[in-house]
């Protein structure tokens, strides 16, 4: 168990659609990253937050959106939904006292139908 | 070309046998470097971590990495079938402040014949 946690586990939705995952970092970290993992692209970064500030973006479309709130969870926003959007969305957290060690959550998996 | 180049696999190799996957990688800036496992459809599990050239060493585990060639490997010893997953090499630059983004090899499917 790496301690950072992530809500819903599975989630099915239809194309058009808007869904909102959420992650709780490990105990102490301050930075929380978001991935994307796909079957023909790989895991692909797609931003990070650090005590409630966006520090870094990736490959995140403009349909997504992310927050990280005063108590360090995070929320995805996930809109206007497209089947190609189908992945498994991880969370990662790390934090000072850890290094540039990031552990990563179970993941969401988000199928578009 | 991608920044990371991964061997796809996939690999199979009988049990008790050493199991050798490797990364090439292009950009001269990445200082840190990671082996993730990953079982099916579960989060990647941190293996490894080094920021040096060298081999770091970790029970059955071999971290070795080659800045000069641009190449890192993974060495796993006395390879178990509980070894099976994918393995995903990850390098990170050392930004200043917070920014910590890694970029992942597209992995390397593993199974170990018992």
């Amino acid at each position: 168990d790496s301690g950072v946690t992530q809500t819903p586990k599975h989630l099915i939705t239809a194309t058009g659609q808007r869904v909102t995952l959420r992650c709780s970092p490990r105990s102490g970290d301050l930075s929380v990253y978001w991935y994307q993992q796909s079957l023909d692209q790989g895991l692909q970064f797609l931003i990070q937050y650090y005590n409630g500030e966006e520090r870094a973006k990736g490959n995140i479309l403009e349909r997504f959106s992310a927050q990280q709130f005063p108590d360090l969870h995070s929320e995805l926003n996930l809109s206007s939904l497209e089947l190609g959007d189908s992945a498994l969305y991880f969370c990662a957290s790390s934090g000072l006292q850890g290094g540039n060690t990031i552990y990563f959550g179970e993941g969401s998996w988000l199928t578009v139908v | 070309q991608k920044e990371v180049e991964q061997d796809p696999g996939p690999l199979s190799v009988p049990e008790g046998a050493i199991v050798s996957l490797n990364c090439t990688y292009s950009n001269s800036a990445f200082q840190y470097f990671m082996w993730y496992r990953q079982y099916s459809r579960k989060g990647p599990e941190l293996l490894m971590y080094t920021y040096s050239s060298g081999n770091k060493e970790d029970g059955r585990f071999t971290a070795q990495v080659d800045k000069s060639s641009k190449y890192i490997s993974l060495f796993i010893r006395d390879s178990q079938p509980s070894d099976s997953a994918t393995y995903l090499c990850a390098m990170g630059v050392s930004a200043s402040g917070s920014a910590r983004q890694l970029t992942f090899g597209s992995g390397t499917q593993l199974t170990v014949l018992p």
